[in-house]
């Protein structure tokens, strides 16, 4: 059974910093391309960033760029989402995913999500 | 900046046959784009039902089909159930790097 649980959301100042992780089992992880996902309150979900199973690759949407990092530690069967300068708009539910079968280009299984608030 | 469309709402009646669809401000929608359809009730992660344009995710019902119409994406629904009451999300592969979700579309069954 798959299992993607996020974790260290909270709220966080606009310009601090915070790292969400997502935990996996039931999938073989070090082989698994992985993906974040986030959804603004009341609008769609927004692709936010995307590593390859060995690192090789990562890809971020335009609006992170330069400020959010995404990393994995395969022996730990963990994703981080590293978050710096945090904006208002960056207030979204974070959900992490594993890619689908096509290589970064849909989404297979998701994680419950967890909320990060950017608020002073 | 691309922009993926989709209906944002929608209604079928129970036993019905609905048609949403996913396309691009500018441009067609072909199979390089590997559509995926998404489903999403409040308070609940998304689930993925259908991959680069027609493949069911596991476990997904075959009353969920995809395909190409025109120059769109479509996720076909039949026999549509009282529980498929729920926003569908598209998703567009558009280059390395480059995912774009539509804006949804709200399923109502009655």
């Amino acid at each position: 059974q798959v299992q993607l649980v996020e974790s260290g959301g909270g709220v966080v100042q606009p310009g601090r910093s915070l790292t969400i992780s997502c935990a996996a089992s039931g999938i073989s992880f070090p082989t698994s391309g992985m993906h974040w996902v986030r959804q603004s309150p009341g609008k769609g979900p927004e692709w936010v960033a995307v590593i390859w199973h060995d690192k090789t690759k990562k890809y971020y949407a335009d609006s992170v760029k330069g400020r959010f990092t995404i990393s994995r530690d395969n022996s730990e069967n963990t994703l981080y989402l590293q978050m710096n300068s945090l904006r208002v708009e960056d207030t979204a539910v974070y959900f992490c995913a594993k890619d689908g079968p096509h290589w970064g280009r849909d989404l297979a299984y998701w994680g419950q999500g967890i909320l990060v608030a950017v608020s002073s | 900046q691309t922009v993926v469309t989709q209906e944002p709402s929608f209604s079928v009646s129970p036993g019905g046959t609905v048609t949403l669809t996913c396309g691009l401000d500018s441009g067609s929608v072909s199979t390089n784009n590997y559509p995926s359809w998404y489903r999403q009730t409040p308070g609940q992660a998304p689930r993925t039902l259908i991959y680069s344009t027609n493949t069911r995710s596991s476990g997904v019902p075959d009353r969920f089909s995809g395909s190409i119409v025109g120059n769109r994406a479509a996720l076909i629904i039949t026999g549509a159930q009282a529980d498929d009451e729920s926003d569908y999300y598209c998703l567009l592969y558009m280059g390395p790097g480059i995912l774009l979700f539509g804006g949804g579309t709200r399923l109502t069954v009655l």
